[in-house]
């Protein structure tokens, strides 16, 4: 079965510091991959997604996601962190027949001044 | 307003009343989604409903109920609430065939305490 790891509970950065978020999955063949963002008291907001080819995905924000096959991997990268990027991140893995979301149990990310 | 809303955004019940959380989309998606948010968890899916009148459970379906008999609402029905229940719960859709990786757009959550 599908899972995903996220093994950072909680990120401390300082503004304008670059980030890395680290997502590892669990899946037979190449699954669809997917970062949301979840801002205090909100729903969830994607982030980008990985489907195939280019391995360097850019999403919304200034994030980018680098897929690699090798270490079952999916980290989540920004350059220089703003304050207003605090917020929980989730990483997710979607395949099989039934359009099934499986998220990370999520890092939580504190930028300070 | 355009998207998908849900209601009530937060709710206060009490042990073994029935609560009904609601869900509805104007983008008139196949597929729609229930999952509970709790801490230590992430994510875990509840009930999905490919199409109207059709409807799986997901992870964790005990103790909970749903119907969809129109495209645009999949209400989401406790019916007999336990404390265990206390969790922010989301709704989400998607218009995609089976395992196509489409985006689920989702609501902004119900907050949920059970006493």
């Amino acid at each position: 079965a599908q899972s995903v790891t996220q093994p950072d509970i909680h990120i401390t950065v300082s503004e304008g510091a670059s980030l890395e978020l680290r997502c590892n999955y669990s899946y037979g063949a190449t699954p669809y991959l997917f970062w949301y963002v979840q801002s205090p008291g909100q729903g969830l907001q994607l982030l980008l997604k990985y489907f195939s080819g280019d391995t360097l995905v850019q999403g919304i924000k200034g994030f980018e996601a680098e897929f690699k096959r090798s270490q079952s991997s999916f980290n989540l990268r920004k350059p220089s962190v703003h304050w207003s990027d605090a917020a929980e991140y989730f990483c997710a893995v979607e395949g099989g027949a039934t359009n099934k979301l499986i998220f990370g149990t999520g890092t939580l990310l504190a930028v300070q001044p | 307003d355009a998207g998908i809303t849900q209601s009530p955004r937060y709710k206060i019940t009490e042990t073994g009343r029935q609560v009904t959380l609601m869900c509805h989309q104007t983008w008139s998606h196949s597929y729609m989604f229930w999952y509970r948010q709790d801490l230590g968890h992430g994510l875990r899916l509840i009930y999905y409903s490919a199409a109207a009148d059709i409807t799986d459970k997901g992870e964790v379906p005990d103790g909970y109920v749903v119907s969809r008999s129109k495209t645009e609402n999949f209400p989401l029905t406790l019916e007999s609430a336990t404390r265990s229940q206390t969790s922010v719960y989301f709704c989400a859709s998607s218009e995609a065939p089976r395992g196509s990786g489409e985006t689920q757009y989702f609501g902004p959550g119900t907050r949920l305490l059970v006493l």
